[in-house]
C-alpha cells in the first residue's frame, strides 16, 4: 500500500544528543514536509522540500536539519542546539508544493513521539 | 497573511447529536480549505476539502461548504458517533505557500 512511514513511533534522547527521525513515502511524491505539534496546539512547519537535495526553511527550523538524498526519504534531525525537543513530529508529503486548481493535498504519516529525558 | 481560526474547544457532545465546529479564514485569493482529522496518538488525514467558493467537501458524514462571501468552511455532521471522537483541524493554502493549519478543536462524543 502507498504511504508515509515514519519511524520510530517513539524515541527518547538524552539532552545534548542529536537524534534522527526517519520519514519515507512511496507516494511518487516531489514535496515533503516536516511538522512540530505541542500538546493541544496545532501543527508549525520545520522544513521542506520541493524536489531531491532543495529543502527551505519553514516557521521553526533553528535547532533542526534535513536531508533529501533521495525522492523516497526525507529525514529530520533534532539537534542539541533546539531548546525544547519533547513533540510529537509529523512527516507529510504531496506531488509537488504548488496548490493546484484541485486542491494539492498533503498527506500524513502517523508520527513520532520524542522526549528529551 | 493568510490565517485560521477555529472554535476552541473542547466540545463535548452525546451520541446522534448535530455538530459543528466553525472555521474562518483570511486569506488574498482563492484558497483551497481542508479539513483534518486526527485519532488519538496518531497522525493527521484528510476528512475533506474544497478548491474553489461554494464547492462542498464531504466524507464520512461531514460536510463542509466553501463560502467565499463570510469567508468561511465550518465542519457538520448531522449525527455524530463515538468513534469520531478526535482533534479537528481546518486549514488552507494558496498557492505554493505553506498549509496553515488552525489550533485544532477536541472533539469528544459520550454515549
Amino acid at each position: 500500500d502507498g504511504g508515509i512511514t515514519q519511524s520510530p513511533k517513539y524515541l527518547f534522547r538524552k539532552e545534548g544528543q542529536n537524534v534522527t527521525l526517519s520519514c519515507e513515502q512511496n507516494l511518487n511524491h516531489d514535496a515533503m514536509y516536516w511538522y512540530r505539534q505541542d500538546p493541544g496546539q496545532g501543527l508549525r512547519l520545520i522544513y521542506y522540500s520541493q524536489i531531491v537535495n532543495d529543502f527551505q526553511k519553514g516557521d521553526i527550523a533553528e535547532g533542526y536539519s534535513v536531508s533529501r538524498e533521495k525522492k523516497e526519504s526525507f529525514p529530520l534531525t533534532v539537534t542539541s542546539a533546539q531548546k525544547n525537543p519533547t513533540a510529537f513530529y509529523l512527516c507529510a508529503s504531496s506531488i509537488d508544493v504548488w496548490d493546484s486548481l484541485y486542491g494539492n493535498t498533503i498527506y500524513f504519516g502517523e508520527g513520532s513521539w520524542l522526549t528529551v529525558v | 497573511g493568510n490565517s485560521v481560526t477555529q472554535m476552541e474547544g473542547p466540545v463535548t457532545l452525546s451520541e446522534e447529536a448535530f455538530l459543528t465546529i466553525n472555521c474562518t479564514y483570511t486569506a488574498t485569493g482563492y484558497p483551497s480549505l481542508f479539513w483534518y482529522v486526527q485519532y488519538p496518538g496518531e497522525g493527521l488525514q484528510l476528512l475533506l476539502k474544497a478548491t474553489k467558493a461554494d464547492d462542498k467537501g464531504s466524507n464520512k458524514g461531514f460536510e463542509a461548504t466553501y463560502r467565499k462571501e463570510t469567508t468561511s468552511f465550518h465542519l457538520e455532521k448531522g449525527s455524530v458517533q463515538v468513534s469520531d471522537s478526535a482533534v479537528y483541524f481546518c486549514a488552507l493554502r494558496r498557492g505554493a505557500q505553506k498549509l496553515v493549519f488552525g489550533q485544532g478543536t477536541r472533539l469528544t462524543i459520550n454515549p
